[in-house]
């Protein structure tokens, strides 16, 4: 089945403890992105990749890194959470290129909390 | 640059009346567009995308959207509305160009389908 999966989907954890929040996706995607969904702001995007070693900032980088060292997963880390960084993250991925409109697909969500 | 803006956080309609949700864009080079639905507790999936094939374009669950270039518009219209349609919907656009592939969501309009 295609799909993209996140781990873990709800966490909790304090100020300044490093965390990592995986994403998969079995489809051979190109691209990926990290979205976070925060009432009345919709969805903004925090990082995306176009390929294997190639990341680039979306429109809230700050305090978050990730890494795309294969081509099938896109972690996201939070090197020292903020109270600020709660929210709702979703991974999503597609393949990329002109001449046709690729939809995104989407992971099912990680829930984050930081106290 | 490019952006996206829905009119309406949220719409309340009552069952089998007409379900009309307003996007427009901006964008510098031809987009494509594109309508999700996100369900309670779930992530988004894909209702209909316009990659200038048609103008109207139908997808799921009975819902269709007509691109209109001189209005920048890409509303979200359905007959009538089902119980189960109660969701929030997203509209995005996604562009590329300069080999880079950018996409922008809105902020979302949660739909109510009142009994």
């Amino acid at each position: 089945e295609a799909q993209v999966t996140q781990n873990p989907r709800y966490l909790i954890t304090v100020t300044g403890k490093k965390l990592t929040v995986t994403c998969s996706q079995n489809m051979n995607h190109e691209y990926m992105s990290w979205y976070r969904q925060d009432p009345g702001l919709g969805l903004r995007q925090i990082y995306y990749s176009m390929n294997v070693e190639v990341t680039d900032k979306g429109d809230v980088p700050e305090g978050y890194k990730v890494s795309r060292k294969e081509k099938r997963n896109f972690p996201l880390i939070l090197e020292s959470p903020s109270p600020n960084q709660t929210s709702l993250y979703f991974c999503a991925s597609s393949l990329m290129g002109d001449a046709r409109g690729y939809e995104q697909y989407f992971g099912p969500g990680t829930r984050l909390t930081v106290t | 640059a490019q952006s996206v803006t829905q009119l309406g956080s949220h719409v309340s309609v009552s069952e089998g009346a007409l379900v009309l949700l307003r996007c427009n864009y901006s964008s510098s080079v031809p987009p494509y567009l594109f309508w999700y639905v996100q369900y309670p507790n779930q992530g988004l999936q894909l209702l209909l995308k316009y990659t200038s094939a048609a103008t109207l374009v139908k997808g799921i669950n009975g819902f269709e959207a007509e691109f209109k270039k001189s209005e920048t518009s890409f509303h979200l219209t359905k007959p009538s509305a089902h119980m189960s349609d109660a969701a929030e919907y997203f509209c995005a656009v996604s562009s590329f160009s300069g080999g880079y592939q950018k996409v922008t969501f809105g902020t979302g309009t949660k739909l109510q389908v009142i009994p």
